[in-house]
């Protein structure tokens, strides 16, 4: 399984609605991340877990609160966000170490805020 | 910092045609250098990489080859298919605990019948 899994591929949701992105992957990586992309644009970092703890945050806003519960699973909670926020939502895993370093990245949550 | 510079796009080209698509790089380290391949609707899939100079990364008939000299990582195939037609970041990162990439831009390719 060289998989990475999003849920859900589409969101809407309101200013004022909580909801939560969910990514995992089977492949024994240690290290997961989110990136933002906007449209046309590259994806832009804004969390890295290593060994299930935050180790990389991107001066991300606390509207946007990461959860990594296990090795295998990753969140994305959202609260409170802003029309500016919408964008494709990737996770993406790696092993975390070495120099054959490669990202593996999910299909994206393509999230629209109304 | 470290930076990608990739070649505007679109690109467009006919099926069977040759393609180009120019990257170079800044870093303060010694990267690690990647093409990325982005379908319309899905995330990124890793197409090729180069870890050293000299290296060259190939995949499903693309090549790149990693010009320390002119700090370039320039992908090419030699003959495009309509199914290419995506979207291709070129990245680097530099060594470290974790694969924290700096993207380029991004080029479109559209590739007609």
């Amino acid at each position: 399984d060289t998989e990475v899994t999003q849920t859900p591929k589409h969101l809407v949701m309101g200013m004022t609605n909580k909801k939560s992105l969910k990514c995992e992957q089977h492949m024994g990586h240690r290290a997961m991340y989110w990136y933002k992309q906007k449209a046309k644009k590259p994806p832009e970092l804004m969390f890295v877990y290593s060994y299930e703890k935050l180790s990389i945050n991107e001066s991300v806003p606390s509207r946007f609160s990461p959860e990594c519960p296990n090795s295998s699973l990753l969140n994305l909670h959202l609260h409170a966000l802003q029309p500016e926020d919408s964008a494709l939502y990737l996770c993406a895993s790696s092993q975390g170490r070495g120099e054959d370093e490669k990202l593996f990245f999910g299909s994206g949550t393509q999230l629209s805020v109304l | 910092g470290d930076s990608v510079t990739q070649m505007e796009g679109p690109v467009t080209l006919s099926e069977e045609a040759f393609l180009t698509i120019n990257c170079t790089y800044t870093a303060t380290g010694y990267p690690s250098l990647f093409w990325y391949v982005q379908y319309p609707g899905e995330g990124l899939q890793l197409l090729l990489k180069a870890t050293k100079a000299d290296d060259k990364g190939s995949n499903k008939g693309f090549e790149a080859t990693y010009r320390k000299e002119t700090t370039s990582f320039h992908l090419e195939k030699g003959s495009v298919q309509v199914s290419d037609s995506a979207v291709y970041f070129c990245a680097l990162r530099v060594n470290s605990g974790y694969s924290t990439l700096t993207f380029g831009k991004g080029t479109m390719l559209l590739v007609s019948p």
